[in-house]
């Protein structure tokens, strides 16, 4: 079956710093990738996403490319805000049809200090 | 506002008892969906419904029981609640495409005492 495989956290940073969060998966066929963020107390909210090799998403500073030939979706920021502090999950999709079968990590802890 | 809403927000109740969650989506998307978060932030997918049709159900116990009068909304009843039912339930909405990203609403945390 498909998975997700998150580094685990927390991670912490000061504001400013770089930021890497791997995700590796493993997918029958050729899914779609998602970065998925959480705010305390809040739903998950998309991020940015990849649908093919070698694309790359990004969005509010974040980037990640699609590598087929590591199965990674990497995510990368290049100055974090404290406002970034967050829980992300990696997630792939299943062509599920008419339903995106979302296969979830099992998040990140972001948190940044000043 | 545009928006994937559900209430309560929070939810506690004792153990044996029935409750209902109940899901709205005014983004125009087919298909709904509820996931289960536990504790330590997991999040797994328990239903889908496209169009009021029943298309994914993972293996959940049959006291769970969603219910879809029509595409934009998605309720969940669940039946003698037991104290492993406590979690953060999430509905979803997305267009009917394989590869649609997913709204999620604020979530319903349920505690069962």
């Amino acid at each position: 079956g498909n998975s997700v495989t998150q580094m685990e956290g927390p991670v912490t940073l000061s504001e400013e710093a770089f930021l890497t969060i791997n995700c590796t998966y493993t997918a029958t066929g050729y899914p779609s990738l998602f970065w998925y963020v959480q705010y305390p107390g809040e739903g998950l909210q998309l991020l940015l996403k990849a649908t093919k090799a070698d694309d790359k998403g990004s969005n509010k500073g974040f980037e990640a490319t699609y590598r087929k030939e590591t199965t990674s979706f990497h995510l990368e920021k290049g100055s974090v805000q404290v406002s970034d502090s967050a829980v992300y999950f990696c997630a792939l999709s299943e062509d599920g049809g008419t339903a995106s079968k979302l296969t979830f990590g099992t998040g990140t802890r972001l948190q940044v200090t000043l | 506002d545009t928006a994937v809403s559900q209430t309560p927000k929070y939810l506690v109740t004792q153990m044996g008892n029935d409750k209902s969650i109940k899901c709205e989506q005014n983004l125009g998307h087919d298909t709904m969906y509820w996931y289960k978060q536990d504790s330590k932030k997991f999040l797994k997918i328990m239903f889908s419904y496209n169009n009021k049709e029943l298309i994914i159900n993972e293996t959940v116990p049959n006291r769970f029981s969603p219910k879809s009068p029509d595409k934009a909304h998605l309720n969940l009843h669940i039946n003698s609640l037991e104290l492993g039912d406590s979690a953060v339930y999430f509905c979803a909405s997305s267009h009917g495409q394989g590869n649609s990203p997913l709204h999620f609403g604020n979530g319903t945390r349920l505690t069962v005492t």
